[in-house]
């Protein structure tokens, strides 16, 4: 079965700063991979997703995420946040296990954005 | 582009009663769905994989007489949670895959339960 760590509970950066959360997954073949944002009260949006090929994904609001095999990583970037990138963002890792496909989520990792 | 959609959206139900929370694909037929629930501040927690005109597997810990999932066709499956509890309040989230090896997946916009 798989699992998935996010290590930061939660982030506070300026606004115009860069981003990175981090994500590392285990699963014993080659994984499909997500990022996923939440506003409070809100269901899931997806950011971006890695099946296959290059390993550095571009998803929607600027975001990118790199897959890294040797690491088991999968962490998510961005080179400026805006304050609207405030919430909560899940990392998922999916794959087939004996009762079919599944997709497990991290504990998530909750941005602050400051002025 | 594919939609899934679950309804309610929110609901209040007393202590002791049954609430149904369903949840379509509304344009792709999803032969697995997948149920989680969500606490306030925490993550989405796998419950059960619902498959079309099958028994739903459910997670180590979730109560099957407690959470009832039918999946009686290819676009819906619904969720009871049953002789509901305060405990019970919680954000429940829906997904379908499309395609076998569940590579597009698409959830719904969750349904907020409030045991009173």
């Amino acid at each position: 079965a798989q699992s998935v760590t996010q290590p930061d509970i939660h982030i506070t950066v300026s606004e115009g700063a860069s981003l990175e959360l981090r994500c590392n997954y285990s699963y014993g073949a080659t994984p499909y991979l997500f990022w996923y944002v939440q506003s409070p009260g809100q269901g899931l949006q997806l950011l971006l997703k890695y099946f296959s090929g290059d390993t550095l994904v571009q998803g929607i609001k600027g975001f990118e995420a790199e897959f890294k095999r040797s690491q088991s990583s999968f962490n998510l970037r961005k080179p400026s946040v805006h304050w609207s990138d405030a919430a909560e963002y899940f990392c998922a890792v999916g794959g087939v296990n004996t009762g079919g496909f599944k997709t497990i989520f991290g504990a998530g990792t909750r941005l602050f954005v400051k002025a | 582009g594919a939609v899934v959609s679950q309804h309610p959206s929110r609901v209040i139900c007393k202590s002791g009663t049954s609430v149904k929370i369903e949840c379509r694909s509304l344009d792709f037929q999803a032969t697995t769905m997948f149920w989680y629930r969500q606490f306030p501040k925490q993550s989405l927690m796998l419950m059960a994989t619902s498959n079309e005109g099958s028994k739903a597997t459910y997670e180590q810990g979730v109560e099957k007489d407690k959470f009832l999932i039918n999946h009686a066709s290819l676009t819906l499956s619904t969720l009871t949670v049953t002789s509901a509890h305060p405990e019970d309040s919680s954000f429940y989230i829906c997904s379908a895959t499309r395609g076998l090896t569940g590579n597009t997946i698409y959830f719904g916009e969750g349904s907020w339960l409030t045991v009173v």
